[in-house]
């Protein structure tokens, strides 16, 4: 099994600052790389898949890079609504069908 | 729009069974391959099982193999999770995805809770 590690677990950033969260994959995913935003209460939103490729409607602020076992997600300018838990996700669509996320990190208001 | 809206969730005891539904609208079901992924309280997220298209491949992960079968119905634009000898460790809100690129839209979720 694939697992991802995420970190920091907790990052701590002021709004208007910029933010960054790595994620790291036991082996190689290639760019079979998604990262999602998850609020309380909330669905999950998909944020960034393929590494670096935002998805439908998500801001320029949002963005994603890495390949094989290293990633970021990069948010350039802190607003309100981006405080909440990020996970990354690893997927591989071809056998063996398989699909992990990490642990999470929670980003938070300093 | 795209509405992902799960429904089925509730307490049941521990060796006990629940069925929970996915009600899919503003897509065609039968473009997509379907997932169902799941978050126990204070942890992350866990992928559960998916579904192709046609309903002709299925997977599920090691920890409901067995106990946990996925299926749909194009028809009536709907998924389901038959989910039999439950566990605590079952205990979670159960989300519906549709997996595209590769979880592009997802449901609010219905919590299940396992407990005597």
């Amino acid at each position: 099994e694939i697992v991802m590690t995420q970190s920091p677990a907790t990052l701590s950033v002021s709004p208007g600052e910029r933010a960054t969260l790595s994620c790291r994959a036991s082996q190689s995913v290639s760019s079979n790389l998604a990262w999602y935003q998850h609020k309380p209460g909330q669905a999950p939103r998909l944020l960034i898949y393929g590494a670096s490729t935002r998805a439908t409607g998500i801001p320029a602020r949002f963005s994603g890079s890495g390949s094989g076992t290293e990633f970021t997600l990069t948010i350039s300018s802190l607003q309100s609504e981006d405080f909440a838990v990020y996970y990354c996700q690893q997927y591989n669509p071809w056998p063996p069908f398989t699909i992990t996320f990490g642990q999470g990190t929670r980003l938070e208001i300093k | 729009q795209v509405q992902l809206v799960e429904s089925g969730g509730g307490l049941v005891q521990p060796g006990g069974s629940l069925r929970l539904s996915c009600a899919a609208s503003g897509f065609t079901l039968s473009d997509y391959y379907m997932s169902w992924v799941r978050q126990a309280p204070g942890k992350g997220l866990e992928w559960v099982s998916h579904i192709s298209s046609s309903g002709g491949t299925i997977y599920y992960a090691d920890s409901v193999k067995g106990r946990f079968t996925i299926s749909r119905d194009n028809a009536k634009n709907s998924l389901s999770l038959q989910m039999n000898s439950l566990r605590a460790v079952d205990t979670a809100v159960y989300y519906c995805a549709r997996s595209y690129n590769p979880f592009d839209s997802w449901g609010q979720g219905t919590l299940v809770t396992v407990s005597s």
